[in-house]
């Protein structure tokens, strides 16, 4: 089954306004951690930003927000004010408690993101 | 900075072939990763380590093996080559003992093409 879902293969989005790109995870463990990143065309994979299951707020990151909403099992990613050099691939992954201790992360499929000017 | 590096950005091989991917980190990291890449199908996990001699199984392994005999480096084989491992490939290395919050840093990548 799939543990991390990305329904939206690309997205378009203006310059300078906000965008949500999706995700929701399936996981039993109680203990989770959430991570997005970016991947330009020239395809290094950049960390953006991290939710910990028993974290108390959304995490914020510079331009980066993360809309988390536990009992929906979402993880949804806020870029506000988009510019042109947001226009990537972006993934959802996740890493159960299990695997902590730096262990190994569970990826979604990834939506492309391209922003207009 | 965390450096990762991958042998070869790009790679062509022919059908058979033994193929060696070489990744090196030199942030002291306990644990590597190697990833494949298709689209559509987001990142795939192929075998993992979280020590020196130790390896695991991801979720594809099969066609693959690895070997880490340094803590630093940690190599992807594929025993003999076939079209449908043309991929991208990633690796990636973590620092243990810090929860989960630990991100990986990834390699550049290894665009694999098998002929």
């Amino acid at each position: 089954a799939q543990k991390i879902t990305q329904t939206q293969p690309g997205m378009f989005v203006q310059e300078k306004e906000a965008v949500t790109l999706d995700c929701t995870y399936d996981t039993s463990d109680p203990s989770y951690g959430l991570f997005w990143y970016k991947q330009p065309s020239s395809g290094e994979m950049i960390f953006l930003i991290y939710q910990g299951s028993y974290d108390q707020q959304n995490a914020t990151e510079g331009r980066y927000s993360l809309n988390f909403q536990k009992a929906r099992k979402s993880a949804n990613l806020v870029i506000s004010a988009s510019q042109l050099g947001d226009s990537a691939m972006y993934f959802c992954a996740m890493r159960e408690g299990r695997d902590n201790q730096g262990g190994k992360l569970i990826f979604g499929q990834g939506t492309e993101l391209s922003v207009k000017p | 900075d965390v450096k990762v590096t991958q042998s070869s950005r790009y790679l062509v091989k022919r059908t058979g072939e033994k193929v060696f991917l070489e990744c090196v980190q030199d942030m002291d990291h306990e644990n590597m990763f190697w990833y494949r890449q298709d689209p559509g199908l987001g990142l795939r996990l192929i075998y993992f380590s979280y020590d020196v001699k130790m390896k695991e199984k991801g979720d594809i392994p099969e066609g693959y093996s690895v070997s880490r005999e340094k803590k630093e480096r940690f190599s992807l084989i594929l025993e003999s080559a076939s079209t449908n491992q043309t991929s991208m490939y990633l690796c990636a290395s973590s620092r243990s003992g810090t929860g989960d919050r630990s991100p990986l840093h990834f390699g550049n990548g290894t665009r694999l093409t098998v002929t």
